[in-house]
């Protein structure tokens, strides 16, 4: 069946980086806008960024533009997230979305924590 | 970048209540406005899609409506299951925007 399995989680400290991953299966990953969606804890949705079908073009909120890029390895149907220079407010559970009729299919999700 | 407001915040309901949450756009987004529903410790569910378009497999006591700047989510018979937050969503301009969130809880 479709489904979305994001991973690359953990705890980081202020300044530093990390990569997430969400692993796509059940469909044509390629057809679709992917997008990461993230929501800080007891808050609500925030959009941070998409890749557009067919890889053609990226855009990203103003809170991540120039600290996380967004790309995906079409053969392995992943899209992933480096994040930079991380924030103690980047701290958040962070999902991908497919772009379908509207965000149609979510991962689970996975819990970054910016502390140090 | 445009700003959704949605109102309630939060919103107490009994079973069988008719209830509706808006969500108004600070400028015009067409027709593409989305609704989502929430639990504790899961991932969004899209409910409504383009305004008032439901999702397959949506029940159909929840319907959208509105045009513009001004949208609304109606859930004309709020079961035990519907109680969670809800989330309206703009996506005619990037960045897409979604609004603050309206809890709906037990009255």
């Amino acid at each position: 069946q479709e489904q979305m399995v994001e991973s690359g989680g953990g705890v980081v400290q202020p300044g530093r980086s990390l990569r997430l991953s969400c692993a796509a299966s059940g469909f044509s990953f390629n057809d679709y806008g992917m997008h990461w969606v993230r929501q800080a804890p007891g808050g609500g949705l925030e959009w941070l960024a998409v890749m557009w079908f067919g890889g053609t073009s990226e855009e990203y909120s103003d809170a991540v533009k120039g600290r996380f890029t967004i790309s995906k390895d079409t053969a392995k149907s992943t899209l992933f997230l480096q994040m930079d220079r991380l924030r103690v407010d980047d701290t958040a559970l962070y999902y991908c979305a497919r772009k379908k009729t509207g965000f149609d299919l979510w991962g689970q999700g996975t819990l970054v924590t910016v502390s140090s | 970048d445009i700003q959704m407001t949605q109102s309630p915040p939060t919103l107490s309901a009994s079973v069988g209540d008719r209830v509706t949450i808006t969500c108004r756009a600070s400028q015009s987004i067409s027709t593409w406005l989305a609704w989502y529903q929430q639990k504790p410790g899961k991932a969004p569910k899209l409910l409504i899609y383009k305004i008032s378009s439901p999702e397959t497999g949506v029940p159909s006591r929840f319907s959208g409506s509105g045009s513009g700047t001004e949208f609304t989510l109606t859930i004309s018979d709020v079961q035990p299951d519907d109680f969670a937050s809800y989330y309206c969503q703009q996506y005619n301009t990037y960045p897409w925007t979604f609004g603050q969130g309206t809890k709906v809880d037990v009255k």
